[in-house]
């Protein structure tokens, strides 16, 4: 069956800009994360949706960045008024579980590479 | 804080060598451990995984993992590695719950002839 799908693959965008990367997770997943992978490191978590409920959003690294998941399905990774420090990889995952005990297999998307210039 | 070490930034190893990554992490509590592989412009693939019972474990690609308690390990192993492993692989520990993953910062495994 299909996996998790982001788009776009690529965004480059100039310093100010805002930009929306969209993540498709496997279909009746219930739990949706996204995570920031900076080159040469592992990817860290931002933000994390239960349905459409946005139960932790402790790792967004600012109030510039905003995620939604409106109908339990899709989600939008939201960053207004970029920087450069904001280039990076993001990465969407889903499971199946909604929570409590042993954690469900997280199933990544190929992710979005993001240049800010 | 949760934290995943992997002391090898790179590994170059020779066709059919054996090969081990290692991986260490620090939480109190029993943790859920896994290892993922990341290939250029491809997103995470989960190799194995560890939530209870023997501590070796077995997963994809012929590869295998060992809990460690005492050592607060997780190491990978391969016996035989392949030029299409190369990748780079991620070390990543969860607890209870959908909480999310806490990963290393990666091991970039080169294979050469």
């Amino acid at each position: 069956g299909a996996g998790v799908s982001q788009s776009p693959r690529y965004k480059v965008a100039k310093r100010g800009q805002d930009v929306a990367l969209r993540c498709d997770p496997i279909s009746g997943h219930v739990s949706l994360f996204w995570y920031q992978q900076a080159l040469g490191q592992g990817p860290e978590f931002l933000t994390y949706f239960q349905n459409e409920a946005q139960l932790d959003k402790s790792g967004l690294p600012s109030d510039r960045f905003f995620a939604e998941r409106p109908e339990g399905s899709v989600s939008t990774l939201k960053i207004q008024r970029t920087q450069q420090e904001d280039s990076a990889v993001y990465l969407c995952a889903s499971s199946s579980k909604p929570g409590q005990g042993i954690p469900d297999t997280q199933y990544f998307g190929p992710g979005t590479r993001l240049t800010v210039l | 804080a949760q934290s995943v070490t992997q002391p090898d930034i790179h590994i170059t190893v020779s066709e059919g060598a054996s090969l081990e990554l290692r991986c260490n992490y620090s939480y109190g509590a029993t943790p859920y451990l896994f290892w993922y592989v990341q290939s250029p412009g491809q997103g995470l693939q989960l190799l194995l995984k560890y939530f209870s019972g023997d501590t070796l474990v077995q997963g994809i690609k012929g590869f295998e993992a060992e809990f460690k308690r005492s050592q607060s390990s997780f190491n990978l192993r391969k016996p035989s590695v392949h030029w299409s492993d190369a990748a780079e692989y991620f070390c990543a520990v969860g607890y209870s719950g959908n909480t999310p993953l806490v990963f290393g910062k990666g091991t970039r495994l080169s294979v050469i002839a």
